[in-house]
């Protein structure tokens, strides 16, 4: 069966930090896979997606950049934190190549800059 | 950006009754989803509908689709305490990417 792991959990980082989160997912190959963002009390924003290695698609301009080194690995970086970039921080991963496939969803890290 | 907009944002019903929560979107679709999410947790799906289906059934929760109004609907029948959690929709437009509501906070008082 597929899984999805996500780490860390939580991270209280200072602004002006670096910041590295990781994805990966097992059980499956040449999966799409997703990074969202949720602020608190609100909906999904999406900020990156990717259909194969080294191949990223930006949904929004910002402080954050992603890469996928390998086929089942996604990472989500930033070179300085800001007080924004607070949130909940959701990897995902899909069928690749179809068109009615479900999102699966990590547990999410939890991110605090201070 | 986001695609869709739930409502209500909250609703707050007594176990044994049913909840129904409401998806408007923007843009044509292949599919949309519904999703449940517990608090501090990561979502879960919950049912698929393609944009040429109408209805559908799984367990207790069923969907409705509307594309001439672009909008969809979840019914939960029956609640129970334990479906106290966030609900989602989210649009599929090209099969890459996905984009999802505000959420409705499903609250059912025992």
């Amino acid at each position: 069966s597929q899984t999805i792991h996500q780490w860390p959990a939580t991270l209280v980082q200072p602004v002006g930090s670096p910041l590295s989160l990781e994805c990966t997912v097992e059980g499956t190959s040449n999966p799409n896979l997703y990074w969202y963002r949720q602020a608190a009390g609100r909906g999904l924003q999406l900020l990156f997606y990717s259909v194969g290695i080294g191949q990223i698609s930006s949904e929004v301009p910002q402080n954050l950049s992603a890469s996928r080194p390998q086929d089942r690995q996604f990472i989500l970086s930033s070179k300085k934190l800001l007080l924004s970039d607070s949130g909940f921080y959701l990897c995902a991963w899909t069928v690749g190549a179809s068109n009615n496939s479900p999102l699966h969803f990590g547990n999410g890290t939890r991110l605090t800059v201070t | 950006s986001q695609q869709g907009e739930e409502d209500p944002q909250a609703l707050s019903i007594q176990e044994g009754e049913n909840a129904t929560m409401n998806c408007s979107y923007k843009t044509s679709i292949n599919n949309l989803q519904w999703y449940r999410q517990n608090s501090g947790r990561g979502l879960v799906h919950l049912i698929l509908i393609r944009s040429n289906e109408r209805e559908k059934h799984s367990g207790r929760l069923r969907v409705t689709l509307d594309t001439s109004k672009k909008s969809s609907s979840l019914l939960i029948t029956a609640s129970r305490a334990a479906d106290t959690a966030s609900y989602f929709c989210a649009t599929d437009n090209t099969g890459n990417q996905f984009y999802f509501g505000t959420g409705t906070s499903l609250t059912v008082i025992p």
